[in-house]
């Protein structure tokens, strides 16, 4: 099993709210990622999570905070976003975060008003 | 810190025709990775390739590696309207902070016509 899920596949929030995004895999890999990508862009990293400790952190705004409860789970925090920050984000995992191939989640679709 | 370029960005290619698309990196990179993504979905994973000459093949896709030229290339053989999508290639960083970061091309959108 090679699967990746994502919760929600679409979100509509305003600037003032606050949402998660949350990632999951089953597939015992010990990291996990968040990339953001826009239309016709490739995807960017945004963090990476290696054996539940964050690795790589790509200078991302506080706006956005990651989390990793456990080996299995990723979530994204959002909270006071800005309408460029809409956007597919996505979640891959791989076995480790030495470049190992990453799997990826469908992506939630980010719609921030 | 290693970049990578792919070209062409746009490819518009008949069914049945051969064409390539090049993957040019620009530092030592540990592994190659061809990615396929189709409007609104996610990333799927096509190949790795893992050292100099390596060559991997899956129906109509063809992807090798030459890591002397720093360059990988994606065939497509005979091309057919469901090969349409959006082609990434991805090294990856060998060192420093960034080891073991994906770093990937701009993209290639192929779509195949009748």
């Amino acid at each position: 099993d090679t699967e990746v899920t994502q919760t929600p596949k679409h979100l509509v929030m305003g600037m003032t709210n606050k949402k998660s995004l949350k990632c999951e895999q089953h597939m015992g890999h010990r990291a996990m990622y968040w990339y953001k990508q826009k239309a016709k862009k490739p995807p960017e990293l945004m963090f990476v999570y290696s054996y539940e400790k964050l690795s790589i952190n790509e200078s991302v705004p506080s706006r956005f905070s990651p989390e990793c409860p456990n080996s299995s789970l990723l979530n994204l925090h959002l909270h006071a976003l800005q309408p460029e920050d809409s956007a597919l984000y996505l979640c891959a995992s791989s076995q480790d975060s030495t470049g190992d191939t990453q799997y990826f989640g469908p992506g939630t679709r980010l719609t921030v008003l | 810190e290693l970049k990578v370029e792919q070209n062409p960005l746009f490819l518009s290619m008949q069914e049945g025709k051969n064409y390539t698309i090049y993957c040019n990196y620009s530092t030592t990179s540990d592994r190659l990775y061809w990615y396929r993504q189709d409007p609104g979905k996610s990333l799927e994973s096509l190949f790795v390739l893992l050292s100099n000459g390596a060559v991997k093949q899956e129906g109509r896709l063809m992807a090798s590696l030459d890591t002397k030229a720093r360059l990988s290339t994606l065939h497509i053989t005979a091309a057919v309207h469901d090969l349409s999508a959006t082609y990434f290639c991805a090294g990856v960083n060998a060192g420093g902070t960034s080891y073991g970061k994906l770093t990937f091309g701009q993209g290639t959108i192929l779509t195949v016509h009748p």
